[in-house]
């Protein structure tokens, strides 16, 4: 069974620095690409992020470039995102999604349970 | 401001057919594929359909999915209660380079 745990959401100041990670389980990690999409509260869905199986294609939301840095780390099952220069509009609930391939073209299709993000003074 | 519309609600009773649209553009659902969620209330997203009409296995096949030029549809037939839920549609937009989800369709089961 897929298992999709995020940790590292949390309360931060406007301008501060957030890492979330993702532990993986229940699947070839290594296999399949991976994407972070974030919901505010009572909004819909926004892609934040996706990372290929080897690393070797990312992409960003507009919305985040140049702030956020998706990275992952194969032999600990684990992908990460790195968020910089945190704003209010940055708040939500953060969700680790598997890809249904290898590239990030696909998109997700199993979800992890998210982790909230919430940028205030 | 998604690059994908849908209509913010729908509704009907149990039994009916219900049909969600989904308007994109040539750059995402004109050239790439559709994939569906289902989100119910407190949960995290759900995979309903892939590849514009595919269901992953475990999803009942009164949920169809298709699609037409730029456009996409979601129909769910034989609605049931555990239904209620919001739909959203996605697909990589080649412009954005990124991937892209519909605004989003609440159903709600009368």
């Amino acid at each position: 069974e897929v298992q999709l745990v995020e940790s590292g959401g949390g309360l931060v100041q406007p301008g501060r620095s957030l890492r979330l990670s993702c532990a993986a389980s229940g699947f070839t990690f290594d296999d399949y690409a991976m994407h972070w999409v974030r919901q505010a509260p009572g909004k819909g869905l926004e892609w934040v992020s996706g990372i290929s199986w080897n690393s070797g294609s990312l992409g960003y939301a507009d919305s985040v470039k140049g702030r956020f840095t998706i990275s992952r780390d194969n032999a600990k099952n684990s992908l990460y995102l790195q968020m910089n220069s945190l704003r209010a509009e940055d708040t939500a609930l953060y969700y680790c999604a598997k890809d249904r391939t290898y590239d990030i073209l696909t998109g997700p299709d199993c979800w992890g349970q998210g982790t909230l993000v919430t940028v205030s003074s | 401001q998604s690059v994908l519309t849908q209509p913010p609600s729908a509704s009907g009773t149990p039994g009916q057919r219900v049909t969600i649209s989904c308007s994109g553009s040539s750059s995402n659902i004109g050239s790439d594929t559709v994939n569906w969620f289902q989100q119910l209330p407190g949960t995290a997203p759900k995979l309903l359909i892939y590849s514009n009409n595919q269901r992953p296995s475990g999803v009942p096949d009164r949920f169809s999915g298709s699609k037409s030029a730029t456009s996409a549809s979601l129909a769910i037939s034989g609605l049931q209660s555990e239904d209620e839920a919001d739909y959203y549609c996605a697909a990589w937009d080649d412009s954005l380079d990124g991937y892209v989800f519909g605004t989003g369709t609440k159903v709600t089961v009368l």
